[in-house]
């Protein structure tokens, strides 16, 4: 298995209160994402990056931000976090950007906004 | 933009028998890959297999085959001698081809859950 964790596992926060989530990576890969998973939509793509302190924008940016400082760690936050950020979170690596290459994905992040 | 359709939102299978998994993809692009993605239970999305859009032969692994037509724009997912193992959500998911910066997104379909009954 690839070495993708996610932390942290479950978070329950209030409206309006800032939220980080953690993807860290053993695996020495370029490539990270960010995507959510929400019931009658599949997963979307949140944000990725392509490298230390190289990221860009996918599907449903609004309302959240990333960084990446190290090879390994990619970091999602929601600035104010609203109940429609309510969903499962998942973090996936890849070595390479397109292609054949398969995305590894993390365990994922189950966050409830109240 | 490429969009991923799955139209069967459930499906249900005896045990050791067959189902086929429907996927259709809405692209102007020649150069692509589609993806097959399993999401049991624990939540782990698990890569079951994948295509190359500019291959003629339909992708193969153990009892999972797929049956690509490149003109349709459908990729549909063939489980064979269905296990318990195999209930799960299933996701189809698509990739532009080629190595232009951008083309790294995964878009997937709104998921299959396959029931298994014994």
């Amino acid at each position: 298995d690839a070495g993708i964790t996610q932390s942290p596992r479950h978070k329950v926060t209030e409206t309006g209160t800032p939220v980080t989530l953690r993807c860290h990576q053993t695996e020495n890969h370029r490539y990270m994402y960010w995507y959510r998973q929400d019931p009658g939509h599949g997963l979307r793509l949140i944000h990725y990056s392509y490298g230390v302190k190289d990221t860009d924008k996918g599907e449903v940016s609004d309302g959240y931000s990333v960084s990446r400082s190290k090879t390994e760690d990619f970091l999602l936050t929601l600035e104010s976090a609203t109940s429609s950020q309510t969903s499962v979170y998942f973090c996936a690596i890849s070595d390479s950007g397109g292609g054949y290459n398969e995305q590894f994905f993390g365990p994922g992040t189950r966050l409830t906004v109240l | 933009a490429q969009t991923v359709t799955q139209s069967q939102p459930e499906m249900s299978v005896q045990e050791a028998e067959t189902v086929t998994l429907s996927c259709t993809y809405d692209t102007s692009e020649s150069d692509y890959y589609l993806f097959w993605y399993k999401q049991p239970p624990s939540r782990q999305m698990i890569l079951v297999i994948r295509q190359e859009a500019y291959k003629q032969q339909n992708a193969t692994e153990n009892r999972f085959s797929v049956n690509f037509q490149k003109a349709a724009k459908s990729f549909s997912l063939k489980i064979s001698d269905s296990q318990l193992g195999d209930a799960a959500m299933y996701f189809c998911a698509y990739r532009s081809g080629g190595s232009n910066f951008g083309n790294e997104k995964l878009t997937f379909g709104t998921g299959t859950r396959l029931t298994i009954i014994p």
